[in-house]
């Protein structure tokens, strides 16, 4: 059964930071992968997608990275803002075309 | 705009009510899924659905059905609601097939949900 981890599960910093967000899943074979977004009562935002041949994606200030081998993808939030503060989902889809979702990471950014 | 819709926004129901949350899609997308969203819990698989006709259970399926009659909808049923059943639910979808790692998933913005 695949598992889907975050760490870690709250993260606070200042302003300006740079930010890695880790997400660890049990089960290599996956079709891709998909960070998303969740703001405080909102739905989910799709921020980057990487398929299984990728090693990386990016998308402005953010680079989502994949190593299926050992079960990890990174996400990379340079010159962090306080508009980034929001909950952070990873999810993978694998054979069953089901998207399982990690436990999130909240960031919280402050001026 | 191209996406999903879901409709109500917010319900509060009364525990051994019915209803049917709804959920649209305009992308021809063959691929549809609930999700709850529940504090600690994370996002869990209620129902999904490969195309028109097909549908199979998620992770936590009991107490909700699901129908699939055309591409674009994707209606949950609530048979008797119970407060634990109090949620917030997500519609999702995406392509299928061997093509499917080059297409993510696309949510609905929600329905928030109170049995009381």
């Amino acid at each position: 059964k695949q598992e889907v981890t975050q760490i870690p599960a709250a993260l606070s910093v200042p302003e300006g930071e740079n930010l890695v967000l880790n997400c660890s899943f049990t089960d290599s074979a996956i079709y891709n992968l998909q960070w998303f977004r969740q703001d405080p009562g909102k739905g989910l935002t799709s921020l980057l997608l990487i398929q299984s041949s990728q090693r990386e994606q990016t998308s402005g200030r953010l680079n989502a990275s994949l190593d299926k081998s050992s079960g990890r993808s990174t996400l990379y939030i340079a010159a962090s803002q306080p508009g980034d503060s929001a909950t952070y989902l990873c999810a993978v889809v694998g054979g069953t075309d089901k998207l399982i979702f990690g436990t999130g990471t909240r960031l919280q950014v402050f001026p | 705009n191209a996406g999903v819709t879901q409709t109500p926004k917010f319900q509060v129901l009364k525990t051994g009510q019915s209803m049917t949350l709804q959920c649209a899609q305009d992308m021809n997308h063959e691929y549809m899924s609930w999700y709850r969203q529940d504090p600690g819990m994370g996002l869990r698989l209620i129902h999904y659905s490969v195309g028109a006709g097909i549908t199979d259970q998620g992770e936590v399926p009991n107490g909700y059905n699901v129908s699939r009659s055309t591409t674009e909808d994707f209606p949950l049923r609530l048979l008797s609601a119970a407060p634990s059943q109090t949620s917030v639910y997500f519609c999702a979808s995406s392509r299928v097939g061997r093509l499917s790692s080059n297409y993510g998933y696309t949510f609905g913005s929600g329905t928030r949900l109170t049995v009381v």
